[in-house]
């Protein structure tokens, strides 16, 4: 089955750097990857996603990037502020189908991100 | 709207004990999905459903039933409480959205059921 690991477990940057969190999955049928942020005690959001057929996504602040050969996705944060500290959490699935579910998430087990002010 | 519901937000179990969270949405949301958070880990997927009538296992549903009568209620049943399912319970709902020629993704947590199992 799949498998991702995600990379560091922890992350402290200065406010106004930039952050990367990586992750890695095993099963290449792998078409979807969502990210999510947690913050202490809250739900999880949906910040960002991407799916197989697309390199690179963008959403202001916040870009993910997927090498499929490599089988490996990464988060960038940039220009981090204060309030994107959280816990972050990759997760991968082979079955999203357009106009479909999401399929079954495995989740990496996340990135604790601290921004100092 | 209201998004997705649950309740209850705390619950305290004795071994062998049975209970029901309930979870709820009123977007209209075909897709529902059941997740267990354990301390300092990521999300694990117990069930989920692609709409009224229809359920499948996640990752871990051993220990859990679900059923879907309607699109709005997606309630996850604990038969027989064990220390290993005290956890964080997220329910969620998703949707993707296609205008313009792009579609993108929409996804809604309820707040959580904190459980423990004594």
């Amino acid at each position: 089955g799949e498998n991702v690991e995600q990379h560091p477990s922890t992350l402290s940057v200065q406010e106004g750097d930039s952050a990367v969190i990586k992750c890695t999955y095993s099963d290449s049928a792998s078409n979807y990857f969502p990210w999510y942020k947690q913050e202490l005690g809250k739900r999880p959001q949906l910040i960002i996603d991407i799916r197989s057929n697309v390199g690179e996504k963008k959403d202001q602040r916040i870009a993910v990037t997927l090498n499929k050969t490599a089988k490996h996705f990464s988060l960038h944060i940039t220009e981090t502020q204060p309030e994107d500290s959280a816990v972050y959490f990759c997760a991968a699935s082979a079955g999203l189908r357009v106009g479909g579910s999401q399929g079954n998430l495995i989740f990496g087990k996340g990135t604790k991100l601290s921004v100092k002010p | 709207n209201a998004g997705v519901t649950q309740t209850p937000k705390f619950r305290i179990l004795k071994i062998g004990q049975s209970m029901t969270l309930q979870c709820a949405q009123d977007m209209n949301h075909n897709y529902m999905y059941w997740y267990r958070q354990d301390p300092g880990m990521g999300l694990k997927l117990i069930y989920y459903s692609v709409g009224a009538g229809i359920t499948d296992k996640g990752e871990v549903p051993n220990g859990y039933n679900v059923s879907r009568s309607t699109t709005e209620d997606f309630p996850l049943r604990l038969e027989l409480a064990a220390p290993s399912q005290t956890s964080v319970y997220f329910c969620a709902s998703w949707r993707e959205i296609i205008a313009g020629g792009f579609s993108y993704n929409e996804q809604f947590f309820g707040p959580g059921t904190r459980l423990t199992v004594l």
